[in-house]
C-alpha cells in the first residue's frame, strides 16, 4: 500500500520562505505532486517530480530525494493569498494518485 | 471548456437513502477519479477508471458503485447512505498520457446524511 506523511500545520509571516516537507512509503513509485486547496475548494496541480532534484515554477519548488523517498515543496516570497492547504501525492502504479493527509498553511502580516 | 462539473453542490440525505452523485468533464479524458475528504483525513479515493468501461476500486469503496459507459460521465452511486459518508465529495480527470499526472478537479458535492 502507500502511505505519506506531511506536518499538519505550518506557520509564516508574509516575505518569508516555508518548505513543507513529505515522505512516502510505496510500491512501484512513479513520482511525487503536490497539490494546493483553499478554503475547501477544488484542488489545484502545483508540480510533480519523478526524478531526484528541484523543479522550479515561480515562487513555488519542488525537490525530490528518491533514494530517500522525501520530497518537499518549497515556498518563497510568501503572500497573504498562499494560506491554503497543501498535499503532496503518489500514483498508485502509475494510475490513481494517492493523497497525503494535507498541511495547513497560515501566513500572517 | 466547462472543465470537470458536478451535481449537485449540495445535498442532504437521511441514513438509507442511494443517490447518484453526477460528474462529467468535457477535455476528452481517459482517466476520472473520485474522492472524499473528511477533515484532517485529505483525499481519500474511493473509485478510479482508465476508461469507458473500466474502473477499480481504490482506498475507500465500501457502500460506493461506479459505472464508466462513457468517456464524459463518471457517476458516483451511495447504495444506502450512511452518516459516516457526510463528506465532501470530488471528481477528477486527466489525460492518461499526462507526463506530470495532473489532475483537474471539479469544485465538489457536500453531502450530508442524517
Amino acid at each position: 500500500g502507500q502511505s505519506l506523511e506531511q506536518p499538519s500545520e505550518v506557520t509564516a509571516v508574509e516575505g518569508a520562505i516555508v518548505q513543507i516537507n513529505c515522505t512516502y512509503q510505496t510500491s512501484g513509485f512513479y513520482g511525487l505532486s503536490w497539490y494546493q486547496q483553499h478554503d475547501g475548494g477544488a484542488p489545484t496541480f502545483l508540480s510533480y517530480n519523478a526524478l531526484d532534484g528541484l523543479e522550479e515554477t515561480g515562487r513555488f519548488s519542488s525537490f525530490l530525494s528518491r533514494s530517500d523517498s522525501y520530497g518537499y515543496l518549497l515556498l518563497q516570497e510568501l503572500q497573504m493569498k498562499d494560506s491554503a492547504s497543501y498535499f503532496c501525492a503518489v500514483n498508485q502504479a502509475g494510475t490513481a494518485l494517492i493523497f497525503g493527509k494535507g498541511t495547513t498553511l497560515s501566513v500572517s502580516s | 471548456n466547462a472543465g470537470v462539473t458536478q451535481t449537485p453542490k449540495f445535498q442532504v440525505l437521511k441514513t438509507g437513502q442511494s443517490m447518484t452523485l453526477q460528474c462529467a468533464q468535457d477535455m476528452n479524458h481517459e482517466y476520472m477519479s473520485w474522492y472524499r475528504q473528511d477533515p484532517g483525513m485529505g483525499l481519500r479515493l474511493i473509485h478510479y477508471s482508465v476508461g469507458a468501461g473500466i474502473t477499480d476500486q481504490g482506498e475507500v469503496p465500501n457502500g460506493y458503485n461506479v459505472s464508466r459507459s462513457t468517456t464524459e460521465d463518471f457517476p458516483l452511486r451511495l447504495l444506502s447512505a450512511a452518516p459516516s459518508q457526510t463528506s465532501v465529495y470530488f471528481c477528477a480527470s486527466r489525460p492518461l498520457d499526462s507526463r506530470a499526472y495532473e489532475q483537474y478537479f471539479g469544485p465538489g458535492t457536500r453531502l450530508t446524511v442524517t
